[in-house]
């Protein structure tokens, strides 16, 4: 049972456009939220995160919204750029020691 | 460089074999993790070591065994090697447990033929 899903395997957007990617959670118990970004021949790297206390996080062009009656969050990225296109993953923990819990990923294109 | 090294970066092997992968944290860390990460699919935990000691498993397949040592250097041990094995493994390391920004390795791609 997938508790992190992301729908969208991909997603292509123009550059100076907004990307917005999805991702949906099943398990209430989650509290904390993250963005990792992965390119080709590299691992994830951090991106950005949130708390459920929060419904809204801003790191520069990023920035991630958190809808936890719809248990959705979304992250936006705005303006576009091709150094962008990558696998974005979203993740997700309860708090305390367990292991992060991530999603298939999405890729994203971003045209120039 | 992430600070977190894994070697070998690419691995080819038979099916049945054994071979063992390798992941130094980046210095400072004490938690180390590792996720496999199969075609088409996403980061799958395995297990989590801190400081020495094991903190968590996840769908970790007993053929699979890991383990930190007092340098806080990790190894992930996968025995009787099946084709389904092939992947990528990652490792990924954090200062303490409660701290989500894992610093992740580039991975070992493992190939079973």
């Amino acid at each position: 049972d997938q508790q992190v899903k992301q729908n969208s395997p991909s997603l292509s957007v123009q550059e100076g456009r907004i990307s917005i990617l999805n991702c949906d959670y099943t398990n209430s118990m989650f509290d904390y939220f993250l963005w990792y970004k992965k390119y080709p021949a590299e691992g994830p790297t951090f991106l950005i995160s949130i708390s459920s206390i929060k419904d809204k996080n801003e790191d520069g062009r990023f920035t991630v919204f958190l809808n936890k009656s719809a248990k959705h969050l979304s992250l936006h990225i705005v303006p576009s750029q091709p150094g962008d296109s990558a696998v974005y993953f979203c993740a997700a923990s309860n708090s305390g020691n367990t292991p992060l819990v991530f999603g298939k990923g999405t890729r994203l294109s971003v045209i120039a | 460089d992430s600070g977190v090294t894994q070697t070998p970066k690419h691995l080819i092997t038979a099916t049945g074999q054994r071979v063992t992968l390798r992941c130094s944290p980046r210095s400072g860390d004490l938690s180390v993790y590792w996720y496999q990460q199969s075609l088409d699919q996403g980061l799958q935990f395995l297990i989590h070591y801190y400081n020495g000691e094991e903190r968590a498993k996840g769908n970790i397949l007993e053929r699979f065994s890991a383990q930190q040592f007092p340098d806080l250097h990790s190894e992930l041990n996968l025995s009787s090697l099946e084709l389904g094995d092939s992947a990528l493994y990652f490792c990924a390391s954090t200062d303490s447990p409660g701290n989500y920004g894992y610093t992740f390795g580039s991975g070992t791609r493992l190939t079973v033929v």
